[in-house]
């Protein structure tokens, strides 16, 4: 089974500076199986990008994700006070039919 | 608008069976490309997928949860229920239910979710 290791697990940064948050599989995926979810304190996740790239409907430009392989990124180019928030990406086990969520990557105010 | 909604107990005490409902609307079971989810999250910690069902009664497990699993439609109620056996405090979590369109251009991942129900194990 694919494991989805996120980094940093805390990432403490201001409102207009650029994210980067980083998704590693433990072994080559296919991009139309990665995806990425916004989940804020109290709410439900979010659906953001998924096939890795593409973003989800009413999600802003601000969101962008990018990789392949092993190795995927979710970008937040200028921080929103809205988007301090946690982040999981996920993965589709095509032959087995199954879901992996990563551990989540925290993104807070500093 | 598709919709979706938890329920069940709050409590359950440990070695007790577990059975959660989700309600939805704004899609049907019965059409080509849809599912239904669930997924679960223990306070402060990450999530976890559990099963799936598809519009062709097809079921998919966790594999480290199967036998503890079962996952069912009634596509006349618009409603999927997950039954889990034997529940341990380990299992307090949140509860989420979430649809996924196959036929979407999303179709490997979940577009909509439900808001959660919390179960807490505790004798």
């Amino acid at each position: 089974e694919i494991v989805l290791t996120q980094s940093p697990g805390t990432l403490s940064l201001s409102p207009g500076e650029r994210a980067t948050l980083s998704c590693r599989a433990s072994q080559s995926v296919s991009s139309s199986y990665l995806a990425w979810y916004q989940q804020k304190p109290g709410q439900a996740p979010r659906l953001l990008i998924y096939d890795a790239s593409s973003r989800a409907t009413g999600i802003p430009d601000r969101f962008s994700g990018s990789g392949s392989g092993t190795d995927f990124t979710l970008t937040i180019s200028r921080l929103e006070p809205e988007d301090f928030a946690v982040y999981y990406c996920q993965h589709y086990g095509s032959a087995t039919g199954t879901w992996t969520f990563g551990q989540g990557t925290k993104v807070e105010i500093k | 608008q598709v919709t979706l909604r938890e329920s069940g107990p709050a409590l359950v005490k440990p070695t007790q069976t577990l059975t959660l409902t989700c309600t939805f609307s704004g899609f049907s079971l019965s059409t080509s490309g849809m599912c239904v989810s669930w997924v679960r999250q223990p306070p402060g910690k990450a999530l976890e997928w559990l099963a799936l069902i598809d519009w062709e009664d097809d079921k998919f497990y966790s594999t480290s949860l199967k036998t503890r699993l079962a996952i069912s439609k009634d596509t006349s109620k618009n409603q999927v229920v997950l039954i889990m056996t034997n529940m341990d405090p380990v299992d307090t979590a949140t509860y989420y239910c979430a649809r996924r369109n196959y036929f979407d251009s999303t179709g490997y991942a979940f577009d909509i979710w439900g808001q959660g129900t919390m179960v807490t194990v505790s004798s």
